[in-house]
């Protein structure tokens, strides 16, 4: 699915320790996004990356920060797990400003008991 | 915060028969208007989008209806089948690299 992937698929951990999601990206795109999806909620955006060392937050950041190194990775760490953050969790990428279609990975279903 | 309304939540459909579902927004700078559909297990992808200079957009089965004036769009989808049973999800974007969602409809076709 347009050349991202997502690991892990899945992980289950600890209130209290700190999780990272990676997103790798084969398409050279400059955007690069992380979502959360909730029932109820639909997708909403974590935070978002415009070129490497670019990011800025989105909607629901609080908790989460993320890191762009190189085009191709963009990574999102919860720095101390918490119970309200178990959620599936959607990278996305574009190759444009928000008026070019953005595409999904598979997602990271991630649980925190 | 600007929203975009969705409705219905879920929506049932008898093979055959026409899903309907119709999103709201509220800003006005928004200049692309894409709907998105997700099966379980999966990312949500691009099924059709539209602009503003255009009141409607068919893509095979599916259409996009939009009305600038009152600010709100839907997706028709005709001769519905159970392979379209999904979720899918309308979305506003502007030039600010960003997308905002709509909750969500829920779709089964019975066969």
């Amino acid at each position: 699915d347009a050349g991202i992937t997502q690991s892990p698929r899945h992980k289950v951990t600890e209130t209290g320790t700190p999780v990272t999601l990676r997103c790798h990206q084969t398409e050279n795109h400059r955007y690069m996004y992380w979502y959360r999806q909730d029932p109820g909620h639909g997708l909403r955006l974590i935070h978002y990356s415009y070129g490497v060392k670019d990011t800025d937050k989105g909607e629901v950041s609080d908790g989460y920060s993320v890191s762009r190194s190189k085009t191709e990775d963009f990574l999102l760490t919860l720095e101390s797990a918490t119970s309200s953050q178990t959620s599936v969790y959607f990278c996305a990428i574009s190759n444009s400003q928000g008026n070019q279609p953005q595409h999904f990975g598979d997602g990271t279903r991630l649980s925190i008991l | 915060q600007q929203q975009v309304k969705q409705s219905p939540q879920s929506l049932i459909v008898q093979k055959g028969g026409i899903s309907i579902i119709n999103c709201a927004y509220e800003n006005t700078a928004f200049d692309y208007f894409p709907w998105y559909q997700q099966f379980p297990g999966k990312g949500p992808a691009l099924l059709i989008a539209i602009r503003p200079d255009v009141s409607e957009k068919k893509e095979g089965r599916f259409t996009i209806s939009f009305n600038k004036s009152a600010k709100q769009f839907s997706l028709h989808i005709m001769d519905s089948q159970p392979g379209d049973s999904a979720t899918y999800f309308c979305a506003g974007g502007g030039s600010n690299y960003k997308l905002t969602f709509g909750k969500g409809t829920l779709l089964t076709v019975n066969p």
